[in-house]
């Protein structure tokens, strides 16, 4: 089974500042997808960012940028100049490619809480 | 475009009752997924819907848990008789179809509290 790990409970960064958030995975596929969701205070979640498996590239989207690494099994979000609407739960989450049958349900992490300091 | 709906946005009942969640996808959304996120935890599948069928149901409690997603458009969720353990946030998202790369847009949840 998959399974999704964010080591941080908790982050902080000051405003107008870069903070990276961790995650690693686990799974035997060759096929998959990545995902950082954001789900600030009673709101709903959504799509930060998406990484597919078999492109080498990093995702980025405007401020948001992945650094993903396939062997190491690692996907951590680096958000830069960092704004006061940041402030979020973040989810990493995995999801299988493709190929196959069967659910294609998110796996996600535990979450990291974002502050950002003014 | 309207996004997906859910009602209501809170609620509080007592163990062994029953209570019953709505959603209405985003318009022409074939997919439609229950997610359970419980306080501190990233959310869980608990039943995904192709159009009004089933595609995986694995995660359900069935013994208290049911779901329908009538004509293919709005779906419900059902527990009967709740735990304490239910407590929750119950998250709808919707998708274009079933293949992975369409993105799952959220609802803004039901935050339910058993006590």
């Amino acid at each position: 089974a998959q399974t999704v790990t964010q080591s941080q409970p908790e982050m902080s960064v000051q405003e107008a500042e870069t903070v990276t958030l961790s995650c690693t995975y686990d799974t035997s596929e060759s096929d998959y997808y990545l995902f950082w969701y954001k789900q600030p205070p009673s709101r709903q979640m959504i799509l930060v960012i998406r990484q597919e498996a078999y492109k080498q590239q990093n995702a980025t989207e405007n401020r948001f940028s992945v650094n993903f690494q396939k062997a190491a099994k690692s996907f951590s979000l680096k958000i830069s100049d960092s704004q006061l609407g940041d402030a979020a739960m973040y989810f990493c989450a995995y999801r299988k490619g493709n190929s196959g049958a069967g659910s294609y349900q998110l796996t996600f992490g535990k979450g990291t809480k974002l502050s950002v300091i003014p | 475009e309207a996004g997906v709906a859910q009602s209501p946005r809170y609620k509080i009942i007592e163990k062994r009752q029953s209570v019953a969640f709505w959603c209405n996808p985003i318009s022409g959304h074939a997919t439609l997924y229950w997610y359970q996120q419980i306080l501190g935890q990233g959310p869980k599948l608990l039943i995904q819907f192709q159009n009004n069928g089933v595609v995986d149901d694995s995660q359900l409690p069935k013994d208290r848990f049911s779901a329908e997603r009538l004509k293919g458009v709005d779906s419900t969720l059902k527990i009967q008789p709740a735990k304490l353990e239910d407590s929750a946030m119950y998250l709808c998202a919707s998708s274009l179809v079933r293949i992975p790369t369409y993105e799952q847009y959220f609802g803004p949840g039901t935050r339910l509290t058993v006590t």
